[in-house]
C-alpha cells in the first residue's frame, strides 16, 4: 500500500499570502496524484488531477506540482473562500488518501 | 450538470448490514471511462475509499473492507449501491458516492453526491 504523508497538518496564513502544500508517497506514483478541497459540511472537490492539471472551473491561482514521491499544491493569493481541508489522492492498487492539511485564517 | 445523491437508513445497528444508493442524474451511469465510487468519512477523520463498480459490473475493492463490501450497479433505474456487512461502531462515518474516472494509472473523483452521515449503534 502507498502511504501519502501531508505536510504540514496545519498552515496558519492571511488572505493574500502564498500557500505552499506537500504531500509525500511512500513511493513512486509517476505524476498520479489528484488535490481535492473540502470545507465543513460539504463534500470533496476535485482541484488538480495528474498532478499539475486544473479540473473544470477551477481558479488559476491553484496550481499543482511534482512527480514521483514529493509534490506541491500552490495557492499564489490567498482568497477568502480558500479555507478549508487540503487532500491529496493517489491509485496504485487501490485509492488512498493523504490525512489532510487544514488551511486555517491567521 | 451530472448530479448524485445517496439514500438510505441514517441508522444502523451493530452487526447488521449499512445500505445505501447512490442516485445519478443529469448524465448516464453507462458513460465508458467513469466508474462510480463510495468514498467514507468518519466523523472529524479523513477520506477512505470502500469500492468503485463499472456500468458492466465490474468491481474493485479496498481489500481493508472487501471481505464485507457489495457493490452494485442497476444502469436501467441509472443507480449504484453499497453494502457493507457486519458493521460496528468504527463504520459510523459521512459517505459520499462519487464520479470515478478510472483510466490506465490516471484515476480521480470528479462528481460528488452531498454525503450521508451514517451511525451505527443500538
Amino acid at each position: 500500500e502507498i502511504v501519502l504523508t501531508q505536510s504540514p497538518a496545519t498552515l496558519s496564513l492571511s488572505p493574500g499570502e502564498r500557500a505552499t502544500l506537500s504531500c509525500r508517497a511512500s513511493q513512486s506514483v509517476s505524476s498520479y496524484l489528484a488535490w481535492y478541497q473540502q470545507k465543513p459540511g460539504q463534500a470533496p472537490r476535485l482541484l488538480i488531477y495528474d498532478a499539475s492539471n486544473r479540473a473544470t472551473g477551477i481558479p488559476a491561482r491553484f496550481s499543482g506540482s511534482g512527480s514521483g514521491t514529493d509534490f506541491t499544491l500552490t495557492i499564489s493569493s490567498l482568497e477568502p473562500e480558500d479555507f478549508a481541508v487540503y487532500y491529496c489522492q493517489q491509485r496504485s492498487n487501490w485509492q488512498t488518501f493523504g490525512q489532510g492539511t487544514r488551511l486555517e485564517i491567521k | 450538470q451530472l448530479q448524485l445523491q445517496e439514500s438510505g437508513p441514517g441508522l444502523v445497528k451493530p452487526s447488521e448490514t449499512l445500505s445505501l444508493t447512490c442516485t445519478v442524474s443529469g448524465g448516464s451511469i453507462s458513460s465508458s471511462s467513469y466508474y462510480w465510487g463510495w468514498i467514507r468519512q468518519p466523523p472529524g477523520k479523513g477520506l477512505e475509499w470502500i469500492g468503485s463498480i463499472y456500468y458492466s459490473g465490474s468491481t474493485y475493492y479496498n481489500p481493508s473492507l472487501k471481505s464485507r463490501v457489495t457493490i452494485s450497479v442497476d444502469t436501467s433505474k441509472n443507480q449504484f449501491s453499497l453494502k457493507l456487512s457486519s458493521v460496528t461502531a468504527a463504520d459510523t462515518a459521512v459517505y459520499y458516492c462519487a464520479r470515478h474516472f478510472r483510466a490506465a494509472k490516471v484515476s480521480f473523483f470528479d462528481y460528488w453526491g452531498q454525503g450521508t452521515l451514517v451511525t451505527v449503534s443500538s
